[in-house]
């Protein structure tokens, strides 16, 4: 079972570059979350999504962008990376609200 | 909002013995739900154990068991029999039928030594 699949794991990015960060899940999961998780500061919400093409924002969004054109995929886009944006991100998914979350492997990003 | 507060930043149990971590959380809900998750070295994220609000008796999976305070908004993690694997941080969470995603405390980094 695949589960939620992140890539990449490892990621160096200069100030102003973009990229995008990938997520699939194959468990047909309405609800698909982005985290970020910094050094003591447990995992704070990026964005979030209920359903293919419905998305919105989190605790905090600024400088990222998602969509969601599948169930499937939910794929998270940086633009103009900044060193603030250094941390671990984790896409995850639930079949509703309240239910068990599956977490991918985690994308550490280092913005240099 | 909910917020969630994990009062211990780091623990230290011996092998074989009882540790319990700590976590209280603020809501205005009813009907919500808590979440222990485990995060080892490997950075892969683990459900441990899930509680429903509404329900009285205290979740319970092998050597992991709550205790769920729902007036004092209590939700504590107690591990019994600690095994080197159990070394992790670990997160408290909760979510409500309002809510769309899961709210993290800042976790507890839990040391299992021999």
């Amino acid at each position: 079972n695949a589960g939620v699949t992140q890539t990449p794991k490892f990621r160096i990015l200069k100030i102003g570059q973009s990229m995008t960060l990938q997520c699939t899940q194959d468990m047909n999961h309405n609800y698909m979350y982005w985290y970020r998780q910094d050094p003591g500061m447990g995992l704070k919400l990026i964005y979030y999504s209920v359903g293919a093409g419905i998305t919105d924002k989190g605790e905090v969004p600024n400088g990222y962008n998602v969509s969601r054109s599948t169930t499937e995929d939910f794929p998270l886009r940086l633009e103009l990376a900044a060193p603030s944006q250094t941390s671990v991100y984790f896409c995850a998914s639930s079949m509703t609200s309240n239910t068990e979350a599956f977490f991918g492997q985690g994308t550490r990003l280092t913005v240099v | 909002a909910q917020t969630v507060t994990q009062s211990q930043p780091e623990m230290s149990v011996q092998e074989a013995e009882t540790v319990t971590l700590s976590c209280t959380y603020d809501t205005s809900e009813n009907n919500y739900y808590l979440f222990w998750y485990k995060q080892p070295p490997s950075r892969q994220m683990i459900l441990v154990i899930r509680q429903e609000a509404y329900k009285q008796q205290n979740a319970t999976e092998n050597r992991f068991s709550v205790n769920f305070q729902k007036a004092a908004k209590s939700f504590s993690l107690k591990i019994s029999d600690s095994q080197l694997g159990d070394t992790a941080m670990y997160f408290c969470a909760t979510n409500s039928n309002s809510g769309y995603a899961l709210n993290f405390g800042k976790g507890t980094s839990l040391l299992v030594t021999p």
